[in-house]
């Protein structure tokens, strides 16, 4: 079974500023993707970033990067010049490629806050 | 915004009550997969149907059931309510069950036990 550990509950960082959301994971498999999704008040989950394990180089997605580490299973977001509609919850995710379905295995999330 | 639309948004049921959730899937995508997320929690996967068929489940009880229709839209059915099932229940379609695909998420329903 796979497991993901958020384990910070909470950060904050000034408009503009950079901040990192870390994650770690734990999986025997070599074949996944891993999930960085924003949860904005409204509910909605939406799709930040993502990252297939059989690549090296890490994904970017305008502001937004992630820093991969497979040996470690660590899967840290970066997000450059914060906006105040980052303000959300983040939730790291792993879906294996290998399974049955597709499901998706969350970690707790952190609740990040984007200053004025 | 997702084509994913869920309904009722909130909704309030006694203890040993039955509900039921509804999903429409995003136009083309054949596949439904149901979360719960309890307050200040990550969602928990519950289960996902693929044609019709249920096609993978998490550690809920068998409480927990489901449907899919011809036109892909799924219901989510929770029998006996327990207080712990207050919950955010979330639905995402993909175009397929497996492989490199994406989830789109619907806003959501928010289940309350009293």
């Amino acid at each position: 079974a796979q497991t993901v550990t958020q384990s910070q509950p909470e950060m904050s960082v000034q408009e503009a500023e950079t901040v990192t959301l870390s994650c770690t994971y734990d999986t025997s498999e070599n074949n996944y993707y891993l999930f960085w999704y924003k949860q904005p008040p409204s509910r909605q989950m939406i799709l930040v970033i993502r990252q297939e394990a059989y690549k090296q180089q890490n994904a970017t997605e305008n502001r937004f990067s992630v820093n991969f580490q497979k040996a470690a299973k660590s899967f840290s977001l970066k997000i450059s010049d914060s906006q105040l509609g980052d303000t959300a919850m983040y939730f790291c995710a792993f879906m294996s490629l290998t399974g049955a379905n597709s499901k998706l295995t969350f970690g707790k999330g952190i609740t990040l806050s984007v200053r004025p | 915004e997702t084509g994913v639309t869920q309904s009722p948004t909130h909704l309030i049921k006694t203890r040993g009550q039955q509900v039921t959730l509804r999903c429409s899937s995003q136009s083309g995508h054949n596949t439904v997969s149901w979360y719960q997320q309890a307050l200040g929690q990550g969602p928990q996967f519950i289960f996902q149907y693929y044609r019709e068929e249920e096609n993978g489940r998490g550690n809920f009880p068998p409480r927990f059931s489901g449907l899919q229709f011809p036109n892909y839209s799924s219901e989510l059915n929770v029998n006996a309510l327990e207080l712990d099932d207050s919950a955010l229940y979330l639905c995402a379609s993909s175009p397929r069950p497996t492989g490199n695909t994406e989830a789109f998420f619907g806003q959501g329903t928010r289940l309350t036990v009293v």
